[in-house]
C-alpha cells in the first residue's frame, strides 16, 4: 500500500537560516509528489508538485523540493526562513489509479526570532 | 471566484445530534473530497466523489454519509454524532484533466461533538 512518512513531527529554525523537511514515500510506480503548507486556522495550500522530469522542482514562497528516486524521498528546502513561514507542512502522493491522495502526518514548522 | 467554501466554520453537537456539512465549489471542479483531520494524523479521506450524483467510500467513512446532487456541492451528514468525530473537517476540490491532482481546500469546519 502507498504511504507518506514525514519523520518530523516538528522543527524550530530561527528567522534567516535555512531549512529541509524530509518526506519518504511508499509507492511501486513513479510517483507524483506534492507539498502543501497549512497556516493556522486554514486549509491547505499547494506549495508544489513533482510529475517527472527535472527532479528539482520550484514552487511558491521560495520553496523548492529535490525528487530522488534512489532514496524514496521528497525534501523540502528553503534556503532563508521568514517569521511568516511558521505553519504545518504536508507532504503527499497522489494514488492516480485510486484517484485519491495520501497525506504525511504533517511537520509542524515553528521561527524563533 | 470564492474556490472552495464550507459551512458552517465552527459547531457544537451533543452526542446522537445529526448535522449536515456544506462544501461548494465555483470551479467546475469534477472531483470532490471530505477529510477529517487530528492531531500527528495527517488528513484521513472520509468520502470523495469523482462527479455529479457519484460517491464512494475512503478510508475512515464510519459514520458519515455523503451526497453529490449538484456538481457544485458536496454535502457530508453525521445521522447521530460521537465523541469520536470532533475533528476538523476538510473539503477538497480537484480536475486532474486540467490541474494535475493539485487539490484546492477549504477553510475547514471544527466540529466539537460532547
Amino acid at each position: 500500500a502507498q504511504s507518506v512518512t514525514q519523520p518530523d513531527i516538528h522543527i524550530t529554525v530561527s528567522e534567516g537560516a535555512s531549512l529541509e523537511l524530509r518526506c519518504n514515500y511508499s509507492y511501486g510506480a513513479t510517483p507524483y509528489l506534492f507539498w502543501y503548507v497549512q497556516s493556522p486556522g486554514q486549509g491547505l495550500q499547494l506549495l508544489l508538485k513533482y510529475f517527472s522530469g527535472d527532479t528539482l522542482v520550484q514552487g511558491i514562497k521560495g520553496f523548492e523540493a529535490e525528487f530522488k528516486r534512489s532514496q524514496s524521498s521528497f525534501n523540502l528546502r528553503k534556503p532563508s526562513v521568514h517569521w511568516s513561514d511558521a505553519a504545518e507542512y504536508f507532504c503527499a502522493v497522489v494514488n492516480t489509479g485510486g484517484f485519491k491522495t495520501i497525506f504525511g502526518a504533517g511537520t509542524r514548522l515553528f521561527v524563533k526570532a | 471566484n470564492a474556490g472552495v467554501t464550507q459551512t458552517p466554520k465552527f459547531r457544537v453537537l451533543k452526542t446522537g445530534q445529526s448535522m449536515t456539512l456544506l462544501c461548494a465549489q465555483d470551479m467546475n471542479h469534477e472531483y470532490m473530497y471530505w477529510y477529517r483531520q487530528d492531531p500527528g494524523m495527517g488528513l484521513r479521506l472520509i468520502h470523495y466523489s469523482v462527479g455529479e450524483g457519484t460517491t464512494a467510500k475512503g478510508e475512515v467513512p464510519d459514520g458519515y454519509n455523503v451526497s453529490r446532487l449538484k456538481k457544485q456541492n458536496f454535502l457530508l451528514g453525521l445521522e447521530s454524532a460521537a465523541p469520536s468525530q470532533t475533528s476538523v473537517y476538510f473539503c477538497a476540490s480537484e480536475n486532474p484533466r486540467t490541474q494535475g491532482y493539485e487539490q484546492y481546500f477549504g477553510p475547514g469546519t471544527r466540529l466539537t461533538v460532547t
